[in-house]
């Protein structure tokens, strides 16, 4: 099945800086890939999706790009915000599941 | 619009014991899922259903059973407890293939 492997699993910035989280798959039919943020107790929330036919999609301070012929994709955060705290999740689909990422945490110091 | 709905919140089991916990979506989705989340170890698939009457096996499905009798109810059992099966279950739901999970708020389940 596919294997999702997501770097780095901590990451500390401080407030305004950018934040980058990295995701490689194995499974080169996998053409649907989203990317959920998790609050402490909290479920996971979609906060952008990407699908194999786009190579970059930007949804104001988030963006995600992928590149099928490494098979990674990665997400992106400008300009961090305190509430930008939270585990962040990456996942790839293929037919009718989704396989995730371990998570990265993500702590943005004020 | 509730969304997904999954009860129990919270529950302390026995080992050996059995459960069932209850997934509702009003959303119409015909993929639903559950699954487990472990510290440090993401969110791995137990069981799935891509449509009233079906399911199918994820990547950690012994010791669970599932259930689509109705489209918008997804129900998971667990046969007999074991400690090792304590995790918080995340039950989700999605229009199609190419569409972003929406989840519920989760079960923490502690087997002693």
């Amino acid at each position: 099945g596919e294997n999702v492997e997501q770097h780095p699993s901590t990451l500390s910035v401080q407030e305004g800086d950018s934040a980058v989280i990295k995701c490689t798959y194995s499974d080169s039919a996998s053409n649907y890939f989203p990317w959920y943020k998790q609050e402490l107790g909290k479920r996971p929330q979609l906060i952008i999706d990407i699908r194999s036919n786009v190579g970059e999609k930007k949804d104001q301070r988030i963006a995600v790009t992928l590149n099928k012929t490494a098979k990674h994709f990665s997400l992106h955060i400008t300009e961090t915000q305190p509430e930008d705290s939270a585990v962040y999740f990456c996942a790839a689909s293929k037919g009718n599941d989704m396989r995730f990422g371990a998570g990265t945490r993500l702590t943005v110091k004020p | 619009n509730a969304g997904v709905t999954q009860t129990p919140k919270f529950r302390v089991l026995k080992t050996g014991q059995s459960m069932t916990l209850l997934c509702a979506q009003d959303m119409n989705h015909e993929y639903m899922y559950w699954y487990r989340q472990d510290p440090g170890m993401g969110l791995r698939l137990i069981h799935y259903s891509v449509g009233e009457g079906t399911t199918a096996k994820g990547e950690v499905p012994d010791g669970y059973n599932v259930s689509r009798l109705k489209k918008q109810n997804f129900l998971l059992g667990l046969e007999s407890a074991a400690p090792s099966q304590t995790s918080v279950y995340f039950c989700a739901s999605r229009m199609d293939r190419v569409h972003g999970y929406t989840f519920g708020s989760g079960t923490r389940l502690t087997v002693v």
